[in-house]
């Protein structure tokens, strides 16, 4: 099947911890994407990546790392610099309009975190 | 980052209602997309709009992309128990290489 796949769909974290979340595609985009979603609140940008081995900062980048070393794979750090790291994180994928492709947006099932 | 005004915020229909929602920005987009989420789960995309004026349907779903670029509606028509969630719009713009997202309408029917 052709998609989005994050891991793990749950995880806990500890106090002082760093954790990280898997993001892999085969729909062979070239941009990737991390957000981060609080209960009742919109998508907020954390990173992204339009291409291997380039990433930027979205609107809530600190306390965050990530790393773009193949195409398909875009995994997403929590540091223990992240003071409320609780949140409902989502993967998405997309193709880039400089290519002439249409631009749409993909998403992952998503990733639940928690901090114990 | 600039968030699209989606209204309403909330809607309690009667199951075979119609419902409307719309998406509105000060910038204008080369691109308005819908989607659908379900609690716990990521959003699926539900319909795709490229051009000022396109008006596409999916099922009894049915989306307008604006012909000012700057909003965009979508349709649910005689709804069912299954399109309880929360409906969100997405837009890309014409500089820069980011989607911004609505806050989302949560929907519930009562059957």
């Amino acid at each position: 099947d052709g998609g989005i796949t994050q891991s793990p769909k749950y995880l806990f974290r500890k106090e002082g911890q760093n954790v990280t979340l898997s993001c892999e595609q085969n729909l062979n985009h070239d941009a990737m994407y991390w957000y981060r979603q609080d209960p009742g609140q919109g998508l907020r940008l954390i990173y992204y990546s339009q291409i291997v081995n380039d990433f930027q900062k979205g609107d809530i980048a600190e306390g965050y790392s990530v790393s773009r070393e193949k195409k398909e794979s875009f995994p997403l750090t929590v540091t223990s610099a992240q003071k409320n790291p609780t949140a409902f994180y989502l993967c998405a994928s997309s193709t880039l309009e400089h290519r002439g492709d249409r631009n749409t947006i993909y998403f992952g099932e998503g990733s639940w975190l928690t901090v114990v | 980052g600039q968030q699209l005004n989606q209204s309403p915020q909330s809607m309690f229909i009667q199951e075979g209602e119609d419902v409307s929602m719309n998406c509105t920005s000060s910038s204008i987009f080369n691109t308005w997309l819908w989607y659908k989420q379900d609690p716990g789960e990521g959003p699926v995309l539900l319909i795709a709009l490229y051009k000022a004026g396109e008006l596409t349907s999916n099922g009894r779903l049915t989306a307008q992309f604006g012909i000012t670029r700057k909003d965009s509606f979508l349709n649910i028509s005689a709804s069912i128990p299954s399109d309880v969630g929360i409906y969100f719009c997405a837009g890309y713009g014409p500089t820069g290489n980011q989607f911004y997202f609505g806050t989302g309408t949560s929907l519930t029917v009562i059957p």
